[in-house]
């Protein structure tokens, strides 16, 4: 069974830029979350997806957006870079949107703005 | 809103036991986690206790649950070097649109030879 896995795992973006992350998830999930996690700090969560649509959202401006497709595979998209979006992205997946109680991190995309 | 709170570090000589606390807001909290980060990479899911219960025991790990305190602890018994990592408290509220878990800022063990 594979593990969720997560790419890049380093980026390096300017100020203003956009990024793209990408995430797969453990076989036979089709629930995934995603995760900031500033140095220091626990991960907040950003919002979650459930059959190719957002479930939930936490508190984070429209400029984070995502998309899930058919395979169950994730995007986190961020526009307009600002320096505070340096950090490390989780992403997560469970087996259901009811068993979301269990959720299976990857190794994360480190996001450096400069 | 929601808060987890967690002393920033522990540390214990190899071979003792390691005690680990967290309190939370969230009156309504369903299931508590417990979840390790080693240098460098994501995090591993150690086990988690839904709200009804008490306390879970899974090997060398203990949870203990004070639902009327909103403390909760990870007891982990003959620590060990590899042992040696960041350790979050995490917590799932009952409802609403978002299923996200809201963690604590993660208690550093360090484990003394």
């Amino acid at each position: 069974e594979t593990g969720v896995t997560q790419s890049p795992t380093h980026l390096i973006k300017t100020r203003g830029q956009q990024v793209t992350l990408r995430c797969s998830s453990q076989s036979g999930h089709n629930t995934v979350s995603w995760y900031q996690q500033a140095l220091g700090q626990g991960p907040q969560f950003i919002f979650q997806y459930y059959r190719e649509e957002e479930n939930g959202r936490g508190n984070f401006p429209p400029r984070f957006s995502g998309l899930q497709f058919p395979n169950y595979s994730s995007e986190l998209n961020v526009n307009a870079l600002e320096l505070d979006d340096s950090a490390l992205y989780l992403c997560a997946s469970s087996l259901d949107r009811g068993s979301s109680y269990e959720q299976y991190f990857g190794p994360g995309t480190r996001l450096t703005v400069t | 809103g929601e808060d987890v709170e967690q002393s920033l570090f522990l540390s214990v000589r190899e071979g003792d036991s390691s005690v680990i606390n967290c309190t939370y807001t969230d009156s309504s909290s369903t299931y508590l986690y417990w979840y390790k980060q080693e240098p460098g990479a994501g995090l591993q899911l150690l086990t988690y206790i839904f709200s009804n219960m008490d306390m879970k025991q899974d090997q060398r790990l203990t949870v203990l649950l004070n639902k009327k305190d909103k403390h909760l602890s990870l007891r982990i018994a003959d620590t060990q070097t590899g042992d040696s990592a960041i350790y979050f408290c995490a917590e799932k509220g009952s409802g609403g649109g978002a299923d996200g878990l809201t963690f604590g800022k993660g208690t550093h063990l360090i484990i003394q030879p």
